[in-house]
Formats: C-alpha cells, structure tokens, sequence
C-alpha cells in the first residue's frame, strides 16, 4: 500500500508558464510535508515544506499548497524556468518518518 | 546553516571494507534521528530509525548486521555500512526531526554518496 502517491510521472510545461506538480497521500496522521528535487547523479535539494497546521507556504517562485480534507499536496512553480528541469519528490512525515512519492519529471522547454 | 548535517558527502572504498557515515544534529537535541538511501530512478526509502541509548528499529528488508547504527549522543548517530559491496554504492541521507510550536519540522542532512568499487 502506497501511503504517498504522486500520479504524474512525467509534466512538461514552457518557460515562464506555471508547472503544478501534484501528491496525494493516504495516512492521515502526516503532519509534515515537503517537496525535494533531483537532478540526475545529485543529491536531492530540498525546495519547500509546509506543516499540518497550515494549508499554504511560499517561498519565491515555489509554493506548496495543502488540502487536508483532500490529502492532496501540490507545488507550484512561477515562473517556471528551464533550470527547474529535475525529478520532483514529495514526502509525507508522521512521527519524523518520512515517506516519499515516487517523483514526477519536469521538463521546462524554453 | 545546516541543522543535520552528514559527513562525508563522498566516499569511495574498496569492496570488502566498512564505512562510516556520521550524522549530527546542530544547535537542537535529537532523540531520535532517520536513515534513508536512494538508488538510482528510484526515491528515498526510510532504512531505519536511530534511537539515543537503544537499538536502531529497521524496515523491512534491511540488514541490521550491514548496516550498523549507533546513536551514542542526542547529537550524533552513525551509519556504517559493514563489508560494503558494489550493490550497497547508493545515496545515504539522514533526517531529524524537531517539536516547535508550530508543529514539528523535519530537517536533513546533506547526504553521503557512497561508491563501493
């Protein structure tokens, strides 16, 4: 059973356009979420997290929005760029354990 | 700054050697720390749970005699991996998490690449 789903293994967007990247989970004891990126042979870079006790965390271009009613976790990004080309992971934490999605591609074409 | 931070970020070693990768918590007290790896293509998988002055808990599937956890102090745990083989060459990262006000935050550490050669 997979706790933290992320549907759309593959999102290609333009430049300047938004890229919405989506996460759906099941367990509803996560209270902490975040989005990571990946760049092939790289270490993951953390982009942004947001807490169970907030629905919405910005951070310059990227914005994480939570529905909790839903169990749907999504990111936005605008700007999108083409340097955002990566792997894009989300994790659902529950008494610090984190569980991560399987990741979707995005592609930024200039 | 960091608050985990993970040492070494690279390390390659023969195979048949152990290594050691260290994880420390900065400017808080971790009872309880996180161990996860990533394989090429795949996502971060939770390896085991470092407990502070008991034995580490290990998912299902990871050789508690291979990978070797101690976490001596609030502020340090360690993951070493025991006879390392090529097939053990992975991402190692490791997380802590922290109570506030607001809920808790989890922090990571930079990550250990491993090249068993």
């Amino acid at each position: 059973d997979q706790q933290v789903k992320q549907n759309s293994p593959s999102l290609s967007v333009q430049e300047g356009r938004i890229s919405i990247l989506n996460c759906d989970y099941t367990n509803s004891m996560f209270d902490y979420f975040l989005w990571y990126k990946k760049y092939p042979a790289e270490g993951p870079t953390f982009l942004i997290s947001i807490s169970s006790i907030k629905d919405k965390n910005e951070d310059g271009r990227f914005t994480v929005f939570l529905n909790k009613s839903a169990k749907h976790l999504s990111l936005h990004i605008v700007p999108s760029q083409p340097g955002d080309s990566a792997v894009y992971f989300c994790a659902a934490t529950n008494a610090g354990k984190s569980t991560f999605g399987d990741g979707t591609t995005l592609t930024v074409k200039p | 700054g960091a608050v985990v931070s993970q040492h070494p970020s690279w390390v390659i070693c023969k195979s048949g050697t152990s290594v050691k990768i260290e994880c420390r918590s900065l400017d808080f007290q971790a009872t309880t720390m996180f161990w996860y790896r990533q394989f090429p293509k795949q996502s971060l998988m939770l390896m085991a749970t470092s407990n502070e002055g008991s034995k580490a808990t290990y998912e299902q599937g990871v050789e508690k005699d291979k990978f070797l956890i101690n976490h001596a102090s609030l502020t340090l745990s360690t993951l070493t991996v025991t006879s390392a083989h090529p097939e053990d060459s992975s991402f190692y990262i490791c997380s802590a998490s922290v109570r506030g006000l607001r809920g808790n935050t989890i922090y990571f550490g930079e990550g250990s690449w491993l090249t068993v050669v």
